[in-house]
């Protein structure tokens, strides 16, 4: 079953409004990580947070980590019609070296 | 660099027949993995190669074969398709998986078995 649950699973936004994904897990993780795929192509890593880590900045995206609720959350701010695409949370188990286990992902359209 | 590059880009088959995907990395990262992503389901792992020499199951291998055939090609095999396994196939890699960090994705194989 997939480590992961995102929430909503999908969302439409008008250019220039924040964003805020959602992301569950259910077991124990060494680090949780933010993908994002355009249409047909492959996934493409924005940010990592480790398990000892509560928040994280890179650009626009602000990612955060709760690990007493299982939960993560993925913002991009001030968004763009160019931030359409799907978003995908991973988890690293740290019993599972090396394997990362996503979500089913967020749609995020950004309408000009 | 190329990163990631997997063929074929597409691909159709009939029930039965078998094929072989192919992924090949230019990062000389140590482990490699195939996923598979349906519609609403996410991404699911297949199969994975830790290091050149190991492969080891996934969350779905039933119906697949790997061979990491060296360090830099991992290929995903199906002997005798079946309709439930169309789906796009991702092939990643990742240069350790002692620190579980940032998957590279190739773009994708879109399989369809009729």
């Amino acid at each position: 079953s997939q480590q992961g649950e995102e929430d909503p699973q999908a969302l439409s936004i008008q250019e220039g409004e924040n964003a805020t994904m959602n992301c569950s897990y259910k077991t124990s993780i060494n680090n949780l990580q933010w993908y994002r795929q355009n249409s047909g192509r492959g996934l493409v890593h924005l940010i990592l947070i480790r398990s000892n880590e509560r928040e994280k900045h890179s650009g626009r995206l602000r990612v955060t980590l709760d690990t007493s609720k299982k939960s993560s959350s993925l913002l991009i701010t001030a968004s763009r019609a160019a931030d359409t695409a799907s978003y995908f949370c991973a988890t690293a188990r740290a019993s599972n070296t090396g394997k990362l286990i996503f979500g089913q992902g967020t749609t995020l359209q950004v309408k000009p | 660099n190329a990163g990631v590059t997997q063929t074929p880009k597409f691909q159709v088959l009939k029930t039965g027949q078998s094929m072989t995907l192919q992924c090949a990395q230019d990062m000389n990262h140590n482990s490699m993995y195939w996923y598979r992503q349906d519609p609403g389901m996410g991404l699911r792992l297949i199969y994975y190669s830790a290091s050149e020499g190991t492969t080891d199951k996934g969350e779905v291998p039933n119906g697949y074969n790997v061979s990491r055939l060296n360090k830099r090609e991992f290929s995903l095999r199906l002997e005798s398709a079946a309709p439930s396994q169309t789906s796009v196939y991702f092939c990643a890699s990742i240069e350790s998986p002692a620190t579980n960090e940032k998957l590279f994705f190739g773009s994708g194989t879109q399989l369809s078995v009729l």
